[in-house]
């Protein structure tokens, strides 16, 4: 079946300018994480759904950066005024639930790059 | 802040080595350990959920052992191909920590003919 699918793959903006990521998860997943890879780092957790509530957003760097998620489905990334610090490859990530061990199944991830 | 760490950093080996990681990571409040891999311009793929001390999982040529007493995971791979080459990763899911999970900054495999 279809994998987590995520866009763009890849995405330059400006310092300043407003970007959206996009996440759709495997159908049926509940659950749904945004983890970040910047150059040199592991991957850090971001903010992870249960449905669409965001139970944990404690990951989230500052208050530029938010995350919504729409009919339990698709989730979107949004970072305003994006600083360079920002650049990063952004992951998503489901699993069938939030409880348990789950396993969660990756995304190609988009690849950030701010001038 | 938790500390997963993963060694070596990097590794070369040749067509046929056996090889191993290691993970390490906290030894208190251990819920499950993760290990991934992912290959370049790919998703990262699972390899194993681990969650009981002294557990040992196997898929083909790739084996992992867990010590959640004293904090350490191990990756075998034994016979490595080509296609092996890819970055190893360990994630660590604690108690209390919720559902996120906690990923060291992988081991660099490169496996050359």
């Amino acid at each position: 079946g279809a994998g987590v699918s995520q866009s763009p793959s890849n995405k330059v903006t400006e310092k300043g300018k407003d970007v959206e990521l996009r996440c759709d998860p495997i159908s049926g997943h509940t659950a749904l994480y945004w983890y970040r890879q910047s150059l040199g780092q592991g991957l850090e957790f971001l903010i992870y759904f249960q449905g669409n509530s965001a139970p944990d957003k404690s990951g989230l760097p500052s208050d530029r950066f938010s995350a919504e998620r729409t009919g339990g489905s698709v989730s979107t990334l949004t970072i305003q005024r994006t600083q360079q610090e920002d650049s990063a490859v952004y992951l998503c990530a489901s699993s069938v639930s939030s409880g348990g061990v789950q396993t969660q199944y990756f995304g190609p991830g988009t690849r950030l790059t701010v001038l | 802040i938790l500390n997963v760490e993963q060694s070596p950093q990097s590794l070369h080996v040749q067509e046929g080595d056996s090889t191993n990681f290691t993970c390490s990571f906290p030894s208190s409040n251990f819920y499950a350990l993760h290990w991934y891999r992912w290959e370049t311009a790919k998703s990262p793929e699972a390899l194993f959920v681990m969650t009981l001390n002294g557990d040992e999982k196997k898929k083909g040529r790739i084996s992992a052992t867990l010590n959640t007493k004293e904090g350490y995971s191990y990756l075998y791979i034994k016979g490595s191909q080509p296609e092996d080459s890819a970055t190893y990763l360990c994630a660590f899911k604690y108690t209390g920590g919720g559902n996120k999970l906690t990923f060291g900054t992988g081991t660099q495999l490169k496996v050359e003919l």
